[in-house]
């Protein structure tokens, strides 16, 4: 079946912009995560959604940076004002339930350049 | 969230066993071992995860030391599409599932 989308795959924007990124988890999956990646950097754990819970937003950098996701489906990920230091691959995760065993599906990321 | 440590880079001959090690030494009773790969410029990618016992899939085989201070994840025959970075992650129980990423290995598979 399709796996977890995420679009666009590039973007460059100027700073001080606001950028929207999207993510389209698989279908089904009630938990859906948000990771950032910097050049040559492990992932770091921005936000994460469960059903119709409260989203876990304690890795979210700056209030700059906020979420959004309706129900069990798509995501946005919106970061205000961007910074050079914003520039980095975003990536989002999901799986089927909220449980420790559950394995994470990713997408392929967002690659995103801050001028 | 226990942390856990890994080589920052190995080689491997194509065709050879790749063998992985990780030290999780403050690993808790309930958290689970994960291995994630990232090949360059995707996701990452799930590949195997254990709790006590030894497990075995059609990608690799997760070895558990008695004690669960380490682990070592293996590629039984490593082809040069399994050149990538592993990343060992210790399961955060407690409040959020999210996966805390350390630096993981890059492995490099030579012809």
């Amino acid at each position: 079946g399709a796996g977890v989308s995420q679009s666009p795959s590039n973007k460059v924007t100027e700073k001080g912009k606001d950028v929207e990124l999207r993510c389209d988890p698989i279908s089904g999956h009630t938990a859906l995560y948000w990771y950032r990646q910097r050049l040559g950097q492990g992932l770091e754990f921005l936000i994460y959604f469960q059903g119709n819970s409260a989203p876990d937003k304690s890795g979210l950098p700056s209030d700059r940076f906020s979420a959004e996701r309706t129900g069990e489906s798509v995501s946005t990920l919106t970061i205000q004002r961007t910074q050079q230091e914003d520039s980095a691959v975003y990536l989002c995760a999901s799986s089927p339930d909220f449980v420790s065993t559950d394995t994470q599906y990713f997408g392929p990321g967002t690659r995103l350049t801050v001028l | 969230d226990a942390k856990t440590t890994q080589p920052t880079s190995m080689d491997c001959a194509e065709g050879r066993a790749a063998n992985l090690p990780c030290n999780h030494s403050t690993i808790s009773g309930n958290e689970y071992v994960y291995w994630y790969r990232q090949i360059h410029s995707q996701g990452p990618q799930y590949i195997i995860h254990g709790l006590k016992n030894n497990e075995t899939n059609e990608m690799a085989s997760l070895i558990i030391t008695e004690d669960r201070k380490s682990s070592t994840l293996i590629l039984p025959h490593a082809t040069l599409r399994d050149t990538a970075v592993y990343y060992c992650i210790v399961r955060d129980w407690q409040g959020a599932q999210k996966l805390v990423f350390g630096q993981g290995t890059r492995l490099t598979i030579n012809p």
